[in-house]
């Protein structure tokens, strides 16, 4: 059974640092993995989506990789932000499956 | 596009009652999804379906909870009886599933159900 986890459970930085969210996942045989962001009483928001024949995206101040052979990803966010101040999710569709396994997230939290 | 649209967005009801929580999928997706997030357990998948029948529904955890899909733009999820374990955010997501394609899932804003 794919399991995701996800260090740190909770991360607290000043603004303008940049910063790196780890995932993991247990079983290499994925299809894509997606990062996402949840705000406080809010729904999710997809972030980044990377297939499993990438690895890397791009999207503004920020970089997901991927390295489905260690099962690990991670989320790097440059220039930290205030509004940055959010849960993040990592996610991964296991191949042959339409569902997604999700870590329990990382709490992020910038101060200005 | 309005997104995935959830109702409501709040409820509270007493134990013993019936919760009936409805879903409008992104039009065009044919991929529905019913996830149910705790801080225990953080977001779990329930149930899902593909063009309007349920594939896998093993989340699903207890008879007392239903899922339908009567039609590509609406679906429910009923609780009955509805119990204080029950309370947790229930999120509705959707997906388009061209072969070939990223299915990306894209979630409504969820609705929070409290059971007293």
């Amino acid at each position: 059974k794919q399991e995701v986890t996800q260090i740190p459970a909770a991360l607290s930085v000043p603004e303008g640092e940049n910063l790196v969210l780890n995932c993991s996942f247990t079983d290499s045989a994925i299809y894509n993995l997606q990062w996402f962001r949840q705000d406080p009483g809010k729904g999710l928001t997809s972030l980044l989506l990377i297939q499993s024949s990438q690895r890397e995206q791009t999207s503004g101040r920020l970089n997901a990789s991927l390295d489905k052979s260690s099962g690990r990803s991670t989320l790097y966010i440059a220039a930290s932000q205030p509004g940055d101040s959010a849960t993040y999710l990592c996610a991964v569709r296991p191949q042959g499956y339409s569902t997604l396994t999700f870590g329990k997230g990382t709490m992020l939290l910038v101060s200005p | 596009d309005a997104g995935v649209i959830q109702s409501p967005r709040h409820e509270v009801t007493e134990m013993g009652q019936e919760v009936t929580l409805r879903c409008k999928p992104i039009s065009g997706h044919n991929s529905l999804f019913w996830y149910r997030q705790t801080m225990m357990r953080g977001l779990e998948l329930l149930i899902y379906f593909n063009n309007n029948v349920p594939i896998d529904d093993s989340g699903m955890p207890e008879d007392r909870f239903s899922a339908k899909m009567p039609n590509a733009s609406f679906s429910t999820l009923k609780i009955q009886p509805s119990e204080p374990r029950d309370s947790a955010v229930y999120f509705c997501a959707s997906s388009p599933a061209v072969a070939g394609g990223l299915y990306e899932q894209y979630f409504g804003p969820g609705t929070r159900l409290t059971v007293t």
